[in-house]
């Protein structure tokens, strides 16, 4: 069965510039979610998206935007980068009415 | 407080052990509950959603009190292949799409 892709699978960024990660629904999966893990840490909620439209707001940095396209992909766009950045990002998606959550294999982010 | 606690372990199991993990949450409004399984470095998997009734997936059985906040996941006749962080996850309302919140995830490791 088709699962969420992501890409670039790893990244590699130096302080200020700027990265944007993609992420492509399970098919007739309308709802799109991201994460962002830290080392060790669990993941934090970032932003989702529901038919095009922002549905709720985690605790995304104002450097990042995000938007989801026609297509229900969506992108995560990524500015000054930070050392504290690095992570691992995951994009989670599902379909309306259907609060179960498919995670991509995420992106590995590393800012130099 | 977090609003998901997990007791972190690890728990270290010899094969065909049973073991226990639980997870307390602290928004009495949450109306889903997930275990998933995540293998280092790699994305979280949904292992199975958690039910009022409880419920059973082969050797897991899920259980959810929802008087004490409280999810309990079992796992039988443990496999060396289950050993992974196991992490509990509740969902924030009242939003349209709910964000899952993680807990910090129990480590198992099965030992031959």
């Amino acid at each position: 069965a088709a699962g969420v892709i992501q890409s670039p699978r790893h990244l590699i960024k130096e302080k200020r510039e700027t990265a944007t990660l993609k992420c492509y629904p399970i098919p007739r999966h309308d709802t799109v979610y991201w994460y962002q893990q830290g080392p060790g840490q669990d993941p934090q909620f970032l932003i989702s998206f529901y038919e095009k439209m922002q549905s709720d707001k985690g605790s995304i940095p104002d450097r990042f935007s995000a938007q989801q396209f026609s297509d229900y992909h969506s992108e995560l766009n990524m500015s000054s980068l930070e050392l504290g950045d690095s992570a691992l990002y995951f994009c989670a998606s599902s379909t309306d009415g259907n609060n179960e959550q498919f995670f991509g294999p995420g992106t590995r982010l590393t800012v130099l | 407080r977090k609003e998901v606690e997990q007791d972190p372990g690890p728990f270290n199991v010899p094969e065909g052990a049973t073991v226990a993990f639980n997870c307390t949450y602290s928004n009495s409004a949450s109306q889903s509950f997930f275990w998933y399984r995540q293998d280092c470095r790699k994305e979280p998997k949904l292992l199975m959603s958690v039910y009022s009734s409880g419920n059973e997936d082969g050797r897991f059985t899920a259980q959810l009190n929802r008087a004490s906040q409280y999810i309990s996941l079992l796992i039988r006749d443990s496999k060396l292949s289950d050993s992974a962080t196991y992490l509990c996850v509740v969902n924030i309302p009242p939003y349209n799409t709910d964000k899952l919140i993680f807990g910090t995830g129990t480590r198992l490791q099965v030992f031959p």
